[in-house]
């Protein structure tokens, strides 16, 4: 696998469900972003982490969860969300060592949340 | 209120000809500005960057010009091909590197 990966592609949610977004880079960056895209909307930051810590918060509701258990992996905790929720998520990484930083995107999770 | 605004939603160019997509911005903190192609049901694909020191950058059919003055920047397709169909958007960012506002997105039809 090369880039930025991520799992599921398709993900289909009632409100009270728990399931959780994956994304994996192989491209040895050390930053890595969370994204929401609504339609008709512009993409959204929500979470940024730098070497496995996070360091950006976008006022993001703490139904999303965020992990990042190395610098190759990023996961998103979903639980009690909304059909507002539904969006397009998407997952970055960038080299991550100050200075400005080009973004390389996965293919995103179209969530539908009931 | 957007900080980075591409006014046109959609463009649609014969196939040979230029394609100029717009791009403007309001902060003047922003000194480094991305351009990226999406596909349908893809993650967006950087295409071309440029910083504030400079006011054009160039990589074969993809020119980025930069107006610091206006606030502005365009990418220019030449020749565009059918296969440069897709959603463009522009990112721009402050020198802190991580935090890119994204625009809204230009869909570009380019007709053969």
């Amino acid at each position: 696998e090369t880039g930025v990966t991520q799992t599921p592609r398709h993900l289909v949610m009632g409100m009270t469900n728990k399931k959780s977004l994956k994304c994996e880079q192989h491209l040895g960056h050390n930053a890595m972003y969370w994204y929401k895209q609504s339609a008709k909307k512009p993409l959204e930051l929500m979470f940024v982490y730098n070497f496995k810590e996070q360091t950006e918060n976008n006022s993001v509701p703490s139904r999303f969860s965020p992990e990042c258990p190395n610098s190759s992996h990023l996961f998103l905790h979903l639980h009690t969300l909304q059909p507002e929720d539904s969006a397009l998520y998407l997952c970055a990484s960038s080299q991550g060592e100050g200075g400005t930083d080009t973004q390389y995107f996965g293919p995103g999770t179209r969530l539908t949340v009931l | 209120d957007q900080q980075v605004k591409q006014n046109s939603p959609s463009l649609s160019v014969q196939e040979g000809r230029i394609s100029i997509l717009n791009c403007d911005y309001t902060n003047s903190m922003f000194d480094y500005f991305l351009w990226y192609k999406k596909y349908p049901a893809e993650g967006p694909t950087f295409l071309i960057s440029i910083s504030s020191i400079k006011d054009k950058n160039e990589d074969g059919r993809f020119t980025v010009f930069l107006n610091k003055s206006a606030k502005h920047l365009s990418l220019h397709i030449v020749p565009s091909q059918p296969g440069d169909s897709a959603v463009y958007f522009c990112a721009a960012g402050g020198n802190y590197g991580q935090n890119f506002v994204f625009g809204p997105g230009t869909r570009l039809s380019v007709l053969p």
